[in-house]
């Protein structure tokens, strides 16, 4: 079982839907988890950042970490156009400054 | 200049060859990390830089990759010998102290193709 497993997709929904995007894990020992958005060719920037379980909202972008089910969402809402690109969850563990990413999912925003 | 700067942005380079990637971090960032992102996988871990020296080298493949960082600043990544299997983004980030409590900034890559 790999450490962080993501759904590859493809994704297509149209504009103004809301997205769901998740990552599960194996490791418990994870306690910082990251999102980050990745336009073609370009490198990977930080979308959300969150510490623990709970909720984190940021704008359109809703973050939810639940360690006790090793799983994390990202929720886009009102999607644009411009939020077409591949999205990666990441973990870490104190301790190490080694991040774990999953493959991404690529979504696209029709519209 | 204001981001995480690489170079450079593509190589093709023939198998067997040797291969030096550059990494420029932000200035002022003490960490600096090199991953690797394959054709559809995700990003894979190499090595981490704190100040010059390198704490976590866990992540390199094999004994044909190497890297350096000198003056706390610019990093580079070597690969020896290279295989086909090597093609793949290497991509550099820097950040403040590392990333369990800061973000973490990556640059654009370097896209290597080995042929």
């Amino acid at each position: 079982q790999k450490e962080v497993e993501q759904d590859p997709g493809p994704l297509s929904v149209p504009e103004g839907a809301i997205v769901s995007l998740n990552c599960t894990y194996s490791n418990s020992a994870f306690q910082y988890f990251m999102w980050y958005r990745q336009y073609s060719r370009k490198g990977p920037e930080l979308l959300m950042y969150t510490y623990s379980s709970g909720n984190k909202e940021d704008g359109r972008f809703t973050a939810q970490v639940d360690k006790s089910s090793k799983y994390i969402s990202l929720f886009i809402r009102d999607s644009q156009p411009s939020d077409s690109a591949t999205y990666l969850c990441a973990m870490g563990q104190g301790g190490s400054e080694k991040l774990v990413f999953g493959k991404g999912t690529k979504l696209t925003v029709n519209p | 200049g204001a981001g995480v700067s690489q170079s450079p942005s593509n190589k093709v380079t023939e198998k067997g060859k040797d291969v030096e990637l550059r990494c420029d971090p932000i200035s002022g960032h003490t960490a600096l990390y090199w991953y690797r992102q394959s054709l559809g996988q995700g990003l894979e871990f190499l090595i981490y830089f704190q100040g010059n020296s390198a704490p976590d080298k866990s992540g390199l493949p094999s004994d044909r990759f190497s890297a350096e960082r000198t003056g706390g600043s610019v990093s580079t990544l070597t690969i020896q010998r290279t295989q086909q299997e090597d093609s793949a983004v290497y991509l550099c980030a820097s950040s403040p102290q590392g990333p369990s409590g800061n973000t973490i900034y990556f640059g654009e890559g370097s896209w290597l193709t080995v042929v």
